[in-house]
């Protein structure tokens, strides 16, 4: 089993809609967990870290399953520019530890 | 605020041939990253570099070879290039091994011939 699973899509979604993507991690040590989203032919950015309580910034909102070891990522009124590939990220601690990426979700919003 | 700065961006290489690829950032960033992405693979380490003056091997370090020159640049070489290092090479930097607030170079996308 991969460390880190992603489904990798793609999801053609319409502007406007919501779609959400799920990862799943298979070292229940995990501590640390993120969003990175990459555009197409260009370096991977930061989105947005993903804690216990869930967070939101804006338009999108993380969570975190620990019992279920997945994370999710929720895009709300999906915009063009919205289209990109996510990768979730996963560390086993703060320490050492190099964090796994996954292998990405694409995304696709069309007019 | 350069932020990672790598080069080349583009280069082709026959087999056999050796190349270095440079990284460098500016942020004050004690770990460096070498990564390589193929379609369908995702991101894969090669090597890091946890702090100035250590050099460990990630998931993909054959056919590698890394140099942590001081605090802001960290190369790698390939010695012998083969196809099957046809692929785009990113670096990336953090403030400490293990914080996920990687800052990733623009990628140099290499072609083995």
């Amino acid at each position: 089993r991969k460390e880190v699973e992603q489904d990798p899509g793609p999801f053609n979604v319409p502007e406007g809609a919501t779609v959400a993507f799920n990862c799943t991690y298979s070292n229940s040590a995990s501590q640390s967990f993120f969003w990175y989203r990459q555009d197409c032919r260009k370096e991977p950015k930061l989105l947005m870290s993903v804690y216990s309580s869930g967070n939101e910034d804006g338009r999108f909102t993380a969570q975190l399953n620990r019992a279920s070891q997945y994370i999710s990522l929720l895009i709300r009124d999906s915009k063009l520019s919205d289209s990109a590939t996510y990768l979730c990220v996963v560390s086993a601690s703060g320490g050492s530890y190099i964090p796994t990426f996954g292998r990405g979700t694409s995304l696709i919003v069309h007019p | 605020n350069a932020g990672v700065t790598q080069t080349p961006k583009f280069q082709v290489l026959k087999t056999g041939q050796s190349m270095t690829l440079q990284c460098a950032q500016d942020m004050n960033h004690n770990s460096m990253y070498w990564y390589r992405q193929d379609p369908g693979m995702g991101l894969r380490l090669i090597y890091y570099s946890a702090s100035e003056g250590t050099t460990d091997k990630g998931e993909v370090p054959n056919g590698y070879n890394v140099s942590r020159l001081n605090k802001r640049e960290f190369s790698l070489r390939l010695e012998s290039a083969a196809p099957s290092q046809t692929s785009v090479y990113f670096c990336a930097s953090s403030e400490w091994a293990g914080t996920v607030g990687y800052t990733f170079g623009s990628g140099t996308r290499l072609t083995v011939v």
